[in-house]
C-alpha cells in the first residue's frame, strides 16, 4: 500500500543532542513537508521541498534542518539550537501543482520528548 | 495575512446527535482553497474535503456536509447522526493560490468527543 512512513514513532532526547526524524514516501509525490504540532496550536510548517535537492523554509525553520537527496525521503534534523523541541512532528507529501490545491497525505507522526 | 479561526476548542456530544464545527478564515487572495482534515487518536491527519473559492456549492458526503459562505468567510462542517468513530480532532485549513506550496494555514483544531 502506498503511504508515508515516519520513524521513530517515539523519541526521547537529552538537551543539547541533535536528532533526526525519518520520513519516507512511496506515493511518487514530488513535494514533501514537515509540520510541527503543539497541543492546542494547530500545525505549523517547518520546511518543504518541491523537488529533489531543493527545499524552502516554512514559518518556524529555526533550529531545524532538512535534506532531499532522494524523491522518496525527506529527513528532518532537530538541532540543539531548537529551544523548545518537544512536540509532535508530522511529515506529509503531495503531487506538485502550481496552485494551492495540493491535497496532503500525512504520515502517522513522530513524538519527540526532550528530557 | 491569512488566518483560520476555529473558535470551538472542544465539543462533546452523545451518539446520534448532529454537530457543527465552525471555521472562519481571513485572506486577501481572490483565489484560495479551503480544506478539512480529521486527526483520529492515531495521529495521522486524514483529508476530508477541498473547496476552491469559486465554488460555493454546499457538499454532502454521507453523514458529512460542508457549508461554504464567502459572505461570512466561513466553511462550516456538519456531522449528522454522529458516531463514536467520529471522535477526533478536526482541522480547517486555508491555502492561497500559487506561492509557497504546502503552506496550509491551519486552525487550532476542534476536538470532538462522541459518547455512546
Amino acid at each position: 500500500d502506498g503511504g508515508i512512513t515516519q520513524s521513530p514513532k517515539y523519541l526521547f532526547r537529552k538537551e543539547g543532542q541533535n536528532v533526526t526524524l525519518s520520513c519516507e514516501q512511496n506515493l511518487n509525490h514530488d513535494a514533501m513537508y514537515w509540520y510541527r504540532q503543539d497541543p492546542g496550536q494547530g500545525l505549523r510548517l517547518i520546511y518543504y521541498s518541491q523537488i529533489v535537492n531543493d527545499f524552502q523554509k516554512g514559518d518556524i525553520a529555526e533550529g531545524y534542518s532538512v535534506s532531499r537527496e532522494k524523491k522518496e525521503s525527506f529527513p528532518l534534523t532537530v538541532t540543539s539550537a531548537q529551544k523548545n523541541p518537544t512536540a509532535f512532528y508530522l511529515c506529509a507529501s503531495s503531487s506538485y501543482t502550481d496552485s494551492g490545491a495540493n491535497v496532503l497525505t500525512f504520515g502517522a507522526g513522530s513524538r519527540l520528548t526532550v528530557l | 495575512a491569512q488566518k483560520v479561526t476555529q473558535a470551538q476548542t472542544e465539543i462533546s456530544v452523545v451518539e446520534k446527535e448532529d454537530v457543527t464545527l465552525d471555521c472562519v478564515y481571513e485572506t486577501r487572495d481572490t483565489t484560495y482553497y479551503l480544506f478539512w482534515y480529521k486527526q483520529p487518536p492515531s495521529g495521522e491527519l486524514v483529508f476530508l474535503i477541498r473547496r476552491n473559492s469559486f465554488d460555493e456549492q454546499n457538499e454532502i458526503s454521507g453523514r458529512y456536509s460542508w457549508n461554504f459562505q464567502k459572505s461570512t468567510s466561513s466553511f462550516n462542517f456538519t456531522i449528522t447522526a454522529s458516531q463514536v468513530v467520529d471522535s477526533a480532532v478536526y482541522f480547517c485549513a486555508l491555502s492561497g493560490y500559487g506561492g509557497s506550496q504546502g503552506n496550509l494555514i491551519f486552525g487550532k483544531g476542534t476536538k470532538l468527543s462522541v459518547k455512546p
